[in-house]
């Protein structure tokens, strides 16, 4: 079965540090995944995907994700922060038995301080 | 172009009460989802549909809950004699093909509170 597990689930950082928001998956497969962002009261946004192409994902908004397959891990990244990063942050695998439904993992709350 | 719409944007009712959700998914993607997002249960898959196939209702619930989709576009999913548990954020997707690679795009979601 798939799953993803976020490893944190607050994460505060200062403005203009790096973001690192951890996920591990399970997947027999060759896994899709995903990273979503929710700002307060907003719907899913699509912040990047992998999908067995190039491993290192570049995503909007200056965030990135490397898929490595030895660690089972996509973790995202971003250079710097901005006030504006502040959201709640998804990793997803989706399912390939048929639907592609898509798998959450439970959310990594961000903070970015002045 | 438009995205995905959801109608109502919240909804408040009494226990007991019907609701019904609606979704519109973008002009084109033949693949519908309906997921529940809830304080205890995080993101949670409720349904699929894909054309003209049979749904894919393994996510539901219990059977208080139903949902259709009319002429391959418009969804609406039905909750009967609501409870509380039901309170929750209910999040429609649209994708093209319904494929591993696909993105799915989110609606705003339909805020569901049963008093």
């Amino acid at each position: 079965a798939q799953s993803v597990t976020q490893l944190d689930s607050h994460v505060s950082v200062s403005e203009g540090t790096p973001v690192l928001l951890r996920c591990n998956y399970s997947s027999s497969y060759s896994p899709s995944l995903f990273w979503y962002v929710q700002h307060p009261n907003k719907g899913l946004q699509l912040l990047l995907k992998y999908t067995s192409a190039a491993t290192l994902v570049k995503g909007i908004n200056g965030f990135e994700a490397e898929f490595k397959k030895s660690e089972t891990s996509f973790h995202l990244t971003k250079p710097s922060a901005h006030m504006s990063d502040a959201a709640e942050y998804f990793c997803v695998v989706s399912d390939p038995s048929g639907t592609y439904k898509y798998i959450f993992g439970t959310g990594t709350r961000l903070k970015v301080l002045a | 172009g438009a995205g995905v719409s959801q109608s109502p944007s919240n909804k408040v009712t009494e226990k007991g009460k019907d609701v019904e959700l609606r979704c519109d998914p973008i002009s084109g993607h033949t693949a519908l989802y309906w997921y529940r997002q809830s304080l205890g249960q995080g993101l949670e898959f409720l349904i699929y549909f894909q054309g003209n196939s049979a749904p894919d209702k393994s996510g539901l619930p219990s059977d208080r809950f139903s949902a259709e989709r009319t002429g391959g576009s418009v969804s609406t999913l039905t909750i009967q004699r609501t409870q509380q548990e039901d309170s929750a954020v209910y999040l429609c997707a649209s994708s093209l093909a319904g494929t591993r690679t696909d993105t799915q795009y989110f609606g705003p979601g339909t805020r569901l509170t049963v008093l």
